[in-house]
């Protein structure tokens, strides 16, 4: 499968703990897109990287929100000292930067439930 | 600020039914607009539009876009169950790569 990789795929953990996502995007994509989805909801913006760079990240994003694409390959997603209102899905999504735009190609996601 | 306005919410219809779905947007240097489709898991990629009155078709789907009005809709003729799904339009601007997306529209196709 040559698709978008995203681990885990569900993640439960308690209040104030930290987690840790990761995305393994489509290997020629240099750029990689982190999103936030709850129910009912379009995905959310959160951030995203070109190659190693992280060019733009929301201004709604937490201080306890970090994103990292050491190698411009895969990328971590960390959420420190969760609350409940983090409990959502984390769609991670890649593309080529090309004039002109290109499609980005979405992983299945990580669910959060934080109780 | 950016945004991207879907209706209906929701929409319930029966096999071989046309619907249309809407997609308006306000967005500061628009490059393009894009439609998926959601299941339950990854949203996979339907249209990317960029020039206005030319339609996209893609078997039963086709999607047009209107850059003087700010609005897309899609269409799916002749519907079948396996078209249930949330759709969803997303807008690029000049500015950056990401996509702004809108709450979406729930299609729900009955037998």
């Amino acid at each position: 499968d040559t698709g978008v990789s995203q681990d885990p795929r569900h993640k439960i953990t308690k209040r104030g703990q930290n987690v840790t996502f990761r995305c393994d995007p489509i290997s020629e994509h240099n750029r990689l897109y982190w999103y936030r989805q709850t129910l009912g909801q379009g995905p959310e913006f959160l951030t995203y990287f070109q190659n190693e760079a992280q060019l733009e990240k929301s201004r709604l994003l937490s201080d306890r929100f970090s994103a990292e694409r050491p190698k411009g390959s895969f990328s971590t997603l960390e959420i420190q000292r969760t609350e409940q209102g983090d409990s959502a899905m984390y769609l991670c999504a890649s593309s080529l930067a090309v004039t002109g735009g290109s499609p980005l190609h979405f992983g299945n996601g990580t669910r959060l439930t934080v109780t | 600020e950016d945004k991207v306005v879907q209706s209906p919410l929701s929409l319930v219809v029966h096999e071989g039914d046309t619907v249309t779905l809407n997609c308006s947007y306000e967005v500061t240097n628009f490059r393009s607009l894009l439609w998926y489709k959601q299941e339950k898991k990854a949203p996979t990629f339907l249209f990317m539009l960029t020039s206005s009155g030319i339609e996209k078709k893609s078997g039963r789907l086709s999607s047009i876009l209107d850059k003087k009005e700010l609005f897309s809709i899609l269409n799916i003729t002749a519907t079948q169950t396996g078209d249930s799904a949330i759709y969803l339009c997303a807008v690029v601007n000049n500015q950056g790569g990401k996509l702004i997306f809108g709450q979406g529209t729930e299609l729900s196709v009955k037998p």
